[in-house]
Parts: C-alpha cells; sequence; structure tokens
C-alpha cells in the first residue's frame, strides 16, 4: 500500500467513546490525508496535511480533529464517537509536487 | 463547489468483453486520475492524466483526459474475472485551493 500503514485494522466503538486512527508513512513525503468513505459516496477528504505542524479541514472536518506531529505521522482522532462516523477511513500520500495520491489499506470503524 | 459525476453506477459484463465509463465535473480540471478498489482494500492509482487530450495506457487499460477538461474516460479491453471491483475518477480544478475530489464509483461486476 504505497508505503502507508494504518493502525488498527478493525474497530468498533460504543457512542460517546473516543479514539484515534494512526497512519504512518516511510516514504518522506509532506502532503498527508485523510478520507472516509461510505456507500455509494465515494471518497471525501476529513483533513489534511501539506507538511509537518500543518493541517487544513477538508469537506467534511466536523466531529474529528488530527494532529501531524512530524513528518512521519497523521493521526486522526474521534473525541466522541458517533453513529454517523460508522465507515471506512482512508489515509493517503501525495509524493510531490503532482496530485497523485496513494492509499493505505483503511481501517473500517463501526459506532454502535 | 466542483462535482463529479460517474457513470455508470454498476456494470454487468460477460469476461472478453470491453468496458467504458466516464466521469464528468461541473468546472474544468487540470488532472484527472482513475483507481481501482479491490474489496476490503485501499484505492490504488491506476492512470494519471495532466493534459488536454491525452491518451494513456496501462496495460488493457486506458484513459483519456477530455478536450473540455471536463470529462474522462476510462476503457477496459478484453475483461478478465480479476477487473471486478470498484472504479473511481478523482480530478482537481484549475484553482490553486482546489482538491481532489471523488466520484461515487462504477463498480464492475463479470459474469461467468
Amino acid at each position: 500500500n504505497a508505503g502507508v500503514t494504518q493502525t488498527p485494522k478493525f474497530q468498533v466503538l460504543k457512542t460517546g467513546q473516543s479514539m484515534t486512527l494512526q497512519c504512518a508513512q516511510d516514504m518522506n513525503h509532506n502532503s498527508m490525508y485523510w478520507y472516509r468513505q461510505d456507500p455509494g459516496m465515494g471518497l471525501r477528504l476529513i483533513y489534511y496535511s501539506a507538511s509537518e505542524g500543518t493541517t487544513d479541514k477538508g469537506e467534511v472536518p466536523n466531529g474529528y480533529n488530527v494532529s501531524r506531529l512530524n513528518k512521519r505521522e497523521f493521526s486522526l482522532r474521534l473525541e466522541s464517537a458517533a453513529p454517523s462516523q460508522t465507515s471506512v477511513y482512508f489515509c493517503a500520500l501525495k509524493p510531490g509536487r503532482n496530485n497523485e495520491q496513494f492509499f493505505g489499506p483503511g481501517t473500517r470503524l463501526t459506532v454502535l | 463547489g466542483q462535482q463529479l459525476n460517474q457513470n455508470p453506477q454498476s456494470m454487468f459484463i460477460q469476461e472478453g468483453e470491453d468496458v467504458s465509463m466516464n466521469c464528468t465535473s461541473s468546472s474544468i480540471f487540470n488532472t484527472w486520475l482513475w483507481y481501482k478498489q479491490d474489496p476490503g482494500e485501499g484505492p490504488v492509482l491506476l492512470i494519471a492524466l495532466y493534459k488536454a487530450g491525452e491518451l494513456t495506457s496501462n496495460g488493457r487499460l486506458t484513459a483519456q483526459f477530455g478536450i473540455t477538461r471536463k470529462d474522462s474516460f476510462l476503457n477496459i479491453s478484453a475483461s478478465i474475472p480479476s477487473d471486478v471491483g470498484i472504479y473511481f475518477c478523482a480530478g482537481r480544478g484549475m484553482n490553486r485551493d482546489d482538491k481532489i475530489i471523488f466520484g461515487k464509483g462504477t463498480r464492475l461486476h463479470i459474469l461467468p
């Protein structure tokens, strides 16, 4: 998966619980992204980070926070999970100036 | 905001047939990307297009960047069982702050 690892692969939460999804790269790229994928909805951008220490909101940021403390890792946090956040979450990298993005294997999250 | 319309949503074909799918956008794009997603996996980049009119092949796959800059096409020739999956188009607008957006996908089924 293009040098991108995501943990965990699966997670079940109860409403109101918190958790952090981890994404790590071994490619030393600046740009990293978090997407969610829902049936029939394609991929929607939650947050992105153009470089270490910077983050910006995407299309659907509500209910999420992110952290890019170093170049290698970009984490996504759900402070108080809701059933509407049941989804598959993908982390992606953009290696250079072109627009190609490469995806990790995903985290499948269910919120009960 | 920008929108991508991907057609068809689902296709059922016989093994060996050629396949064609397309995406149209509400605005002009400077990049078109085509991805394939297998069940339980992250999307994998198939073809990237950067110039209007560009025609690029990757094995049995051929994609084109439409002349109007508002559409793109993906063709698969002589389909085989491993072509089953969801195909996503993605594109980016001309403005500096535009982000990559994704179509909702075309699910390809191959009948025995």
